[in-house]
């Protein structure tokens, strides 16, 4: 069974700093998604990571892939207020017919 | 970017009533939608895939007697929860899959539908 698990769970910082999001998954995969809910929202899509080694990066956000590791980071440079929300990552398992399995998400407060 | 649209966006019933979500994708066709369900401060779980002109794929532990799941055309699926009780709140979110040679195989997600039973 494919687990996903991040870390931290809860995550409250101070605008300026940096902070990186950890998401592990337990079996091989096609695909890795981050996204971003805000309250009361659906997800906004945030990046595809495709293969090992990949980096994506849009604004203060850069997210990474390492297949062997099977690790995915998200990277939160010079954090501001605007990026309060909760983070997922998500894995997609091609094999399984294209079914995303959650991590149980991060919530960031970014506080002034 | 490709969009998928649900509704109602929120609705509240009655306890033993049925309601109907529905999931549109506007711009693209869709043979495989997906249908999550998310309780409060927590993640998306996975309630089934709708598969068009077929019978939908429910996932362990998902009654498919009372989330009936329907995917008649290549742009509509859609979600009844029968007879709904307390425990059957909760944001119900669709995602719908972009195929082909114009997409990356990206899912796009759906507003989320809101239910609350009372």
């Amino acid at each position: 069974e494919l687990k996903v698990e991040q870390n931290p769970l809860f995550l409250s910082m101070q605008e300026g700093k940096n902070y990186t999001i950890y998401c592990n998954y337990s079996t091989t995969s096609d695909r890795l998604y981050w996204y971003r809910q805000d309250p009361g929202k659906s997800l906004e899509s945030l990046f595809v990571l495709l293969s090992n080694g990949a980096v994506k990066q849009e604004g203060r956000l850069m997210a990474s892939l390492d297949t062997k590791a099977r690790l995915s980071t998200l990277h939160i440079t010079a954090a501001v207020h605007d990026l309060s929300a909760t983070y997922f990552c998500a894995v997609d398992k091609e094999t399984s017919g294209s079914r995303l399995t959650f991590g149980e998400g991060t919530q960031l407060t970014v506080n002034p | 970017g490709a969009v998928v649209s649900q509704h109602p966006s929120w609705v509240i019933c009655k306890s033993g009533t049925s309601v109907k979500i529905e999931c549109r994708s506007l711009d693209f066709q869709a043979t495989t939608m997906f249908w999550y369900r998310q309780f409060p401060k927590q993640s998306l779980m996975l309630m089934a895939t709708s598969n068009e002109g077929s019978k939908a794929t429910y996932e362990q532990g998902v009654e498919k007697d009372k989330f009936l799941i329907n995917h008649a055309s290549l742009t509509l699926s859609t979600l009844t929860v029968t007879s709904a009780h307390p425990e059957d709140s909760s944001f119900y979110i669709c995602s719908a899959r972009l195929q082909g040679l114009a997409g990356t195989g990206e899912l796009f997600f759906g507003e989320g539908s809101r239910l609350t039973v009372l």
